[in-house]
């Protein structure tokens, strides 16, 4: 157990709907990342924060946004969902975010849209 | 940009056998190296990194991987694997280039035989 939690564990739904993955770090952790993981495109590093600001983006779509709140967790917002959406999403934490930390898992999200 | 590339998608291998998984990143400056493993419908968990001196790092369960500069490489290696290895690995670089996120290589599915 990484200490990193994520809910839900799994989401169905329909394309063109929007939904709301929850993330909640390890305790003590100020950083949070996103990512993707998918069959075609892998294990992708979709945004970070640190201490409730944006430090970093990838390939984050535009109609991804996330945020994270001041007690430090953290929330992902897919909308206008595609089929091509479909995937493991995961969320990581370090200490402060640094490039030299490890980052600690959690299960992740899996998204199926219909 | 920073790149990571695993050479093989799928290893079989005999238990009790060794194994080295392969991994080999671009950079034009200085990175720091990670290798995480993902057990089936589970997060990813570091099982060693390099960030700089020995270039030979050990890790958790008996793994241990060698940072070549000079080859730009960072192969995975255990003596003796159990059924318990199955699993994807994947290699990861970090680093002032591209930021504090992980760039992930594609992963290798090391599959364990009786």
């Amino acid at each position: 157990d990484s200490g990193v939690t994520q809910t839900p564990k799994h989401l169905i739904t329909a394309t063109g709907q929007r939904v709301t993955l929850r993330c909640s770090p390890r305790s003590g952790d100020l950083s949070v990342y996103w990512y993707q993981q998918s069959l075609d495109q892998g294990l992708q590093f979709l945004i970070q924060y640190y201490n409730g600001e944006e430090r970093a983006k990838g390939n984050i779509l535009e109609r991804f946004s996330a945020q994270q709140f001041p007690d430090l967790h953290s929330e992902l917002n897919l909308s206008s969902l595609e089929l091509g959406d479909s995937a493991l999403y995961f969320c990581a934490s370090s200490v402060a975010g640094g490039a030299q930390e490890t980052q600690y898992f959690g299960p992740g999200t899996r998204l199926l849209v219909l | 940009a920073q790149s990571v590339t695993q050479l093989d998608s799928q290893v079989p291998v005999f238990e009790e056998a060794p194994v080295e998984l392969r991994c080999n990143y671009s950079s034009s400056v200085s990175v720091y190296l990670f290798w995480y493993v993902q057990y089936p419908n589970q997060g990813l968990q570091l099982l060693l990194k390099y960030l700089s001196g020995s270039t030979l790092v050990k890790g958790i369960n008996g793994f241990e991987a060698e940072f070549n500069k000079s080859q730009t490489s960072f192969h995975l290696r255990k003596p003796s694997v159990h059924i318990s290895d199955t699993a994807e690995y994947f290699c990861a670089v970090s680093g002032a280039n591209a930021g504090n996120m992980l760039t992930f290589g594609g992963g290798t599915r090391l599959m364990v035989k009786p």
